[in-house]
């Protein structure tokens, strides 16, 4: 999976409460992107960031915050957990002038009841 | 409103046939478009990347085809294996270096 971990791999928890996924990378990539995968849908861009501190909405981003202090964690919240937001979640990363690809996680499985 | 749509979500074929995946959009003019792999509990990896001014472009038994007029990309694994059997994902270019991505099609090749 291209030096990119998830964590945690898989979490339940309840509708209100507060989530933080962590994505962490060793390829120190410039840009990394929060996606939702759910069936029918495909993968769905939530947010994405460009450079440390600098970060921007994808389509489906209500609900969801992120933060990048450094160049390799990449943190999506959820403010308060809604059962809509039970999804796989996929980390992804790229470095602009490298081929225009995109590495992705191995992805993390989160369930809201 | 931009769309990206994979001709189907289920594809059976035997060992040894080509399978063809139909990728089509539309209100998109795409500098490039990329055909990933996903198994079952694992993020997509990537395959191929074909850019507008390509017609073809091959990789070992992938051949992927670009039509920028019928808006459509062509994505054909050939003698396929039963390792082959996965879901195929296209994905188109946006601005600032962000990807669309089509629904997928799931491929399984019976042996």
């Amino acid at each position: 999976d291209a030096g990119i971990t998830q964590s945690p791999r898989h979490k339940v928890t309840e509708t209100g409460t507060p989530v933080t996924l962590r994505c962490h990378q060793t390829e120190n990539h410039r840009y990394m992107y929060w996606y939702r995968q759910d069936p029918g849908h495909g993968l769905r861009l939530i947010h994405y960031s460009y450079g440390v501190k600098d970060t921007d909405k994808g389509e489906v981003s209500d609900g969801y915050s992120v933060s990048r202090s450094k160049t390799e964690d990449f943190l999506l919240t959820l403010e308060s957990a809604t059962s809509s937001q039970t999804s796989v979640y996929f980390c992804a990363i790229s470095e602009p002038g490298r081929g225009d690809t995109q590495y992705f996680g191995p992805g993390t499985r989160l369930t809201v009841l | 409103s931009q769309k990206i749509e994979q001709n189907s979500e289920a594809l059976n074929i035997q060992e040894g046939k080509t399978a063809t995946l139909t990728c089509n959009y539309t209100n998109y003019s795409p500098a490039y478009l990329q055909w990933y792999r996903q198994d079952p509990g694992r993020g997509p990896v990537f395959l191929l990347l074909i850019r507008e001014n390509e017609k073809e472009k091959r990789k070992e038994r992938l051949k992927v085809t670009f039509d920028t007029t019928l808006k459509q990309s062509l994505f054909h694994i050939t003698a396929s294996q039963p390792a082959d059997s996965a879901t195929y994902l296209c994905a188109l270019d946006r601005d600032d270096y962000k990807l669309s991505f089509g629904a997928g099609t799931t491929v399984t090749v019976r042996a």
